[in-house]
């Protein structure tokens, strides 16, 4: 687990500001995942992103939320004009190939918008 | 999609006693973890089970593909056990192996 890396760890962002999320996945993985935890929930699918691809989109808000996994770097989770609503866990996953489907998770960031 | 179902949702131990937990999932699936969520919010990584049984330590888990449900045992539990254990669940739907989490059994060992 502790070898997807993501930051920052907590977040505080002002209602209509943009939150940035990073996720580095696990060495030799090509496949990341980004979850959302409410407070007291499990956590909910949002994206699925190989390099430069965004394979499945279908957990993501249709606005204001954004993903992209470069060819170089780590994957990126945007939030723009963020609101009380979306404060929450963001996790983040990797695996090794498709179907060798095993997940392994970053220790999440916690966003807080005031 | 696929549902996942756990029970029971909260769970009071004494420090040593047994307990056994229950995913049931509603499909057919290509994959099967169960997690450890500590306190700090960290997933731990449990088992990756899609089928058979495994065991590590203190703890083991059984999945019955063909009658759709998953048990994770704890044995001689202890009070870092305590947190809540997510089992989640994927099937290879549109290329995507994301995972279904179920809403969790959040355990509580007391000493």
């Amino acid at each position: 687990n502790a070898g997807v890396m993501q930051n920052p760890r907590h977040l505080v962002r002002r209602r209509g500001q943009e939150a940035r999320l990073r996720c580095s996945p696990m060495k030799g993985h090509s496949h990341v995942y980004w979850y959302r935890q409410l407070p007291e929930e499990g956590l909910k699918f949002m994206v699925y992103l190989q390099k430069e691809n965004i394979i499945d989109e279908s957990g993501m808000p249709k606005e204001r939320f954004s993903a992209e996994f470069p060819k170089e770097g780590p994957s990126i989770l945007r939030i723009q004009q963020v609101v009380r609503g979306d404060s929450a866990a963001y996790f983040c996953a990797s695996s090794h190939a498709l179907g060798t489907g095993e997940a392994f998770f970053g220790q999440g960031t916690r966003l807080t918008v005031v | 999609g696929i549902q996942v179902e756990q029970s029971p949702p909260d769970l009071i131990l004494q420090e040593g006693a047994n307990s056994t937990l229950r995913c049931n999932f509603s499909d057919s699936v290509n994959n099967l973890q169960w997690f450890h969520q500590n306190p700090w919010g960290q997933l731990i990584n449990l088992f990756y089970i899609p089928s058979g049984t495994k065991q590590n330590g203190r703890l083991s888990a059984t999945t019955v593909a063909t009658e759709r449900y998953s048990l994770l045992y704890i044995s001689s539990s202890q009070t870092t056990d305590s947190g809540v254990y997510f089992c989640a669940a994927a099937y290879s739907g549109a290329g995507s192996y994301q995972l279904t989490f179920g809403k969790g059994t959040k355990l509580s060992v007391i000493p």
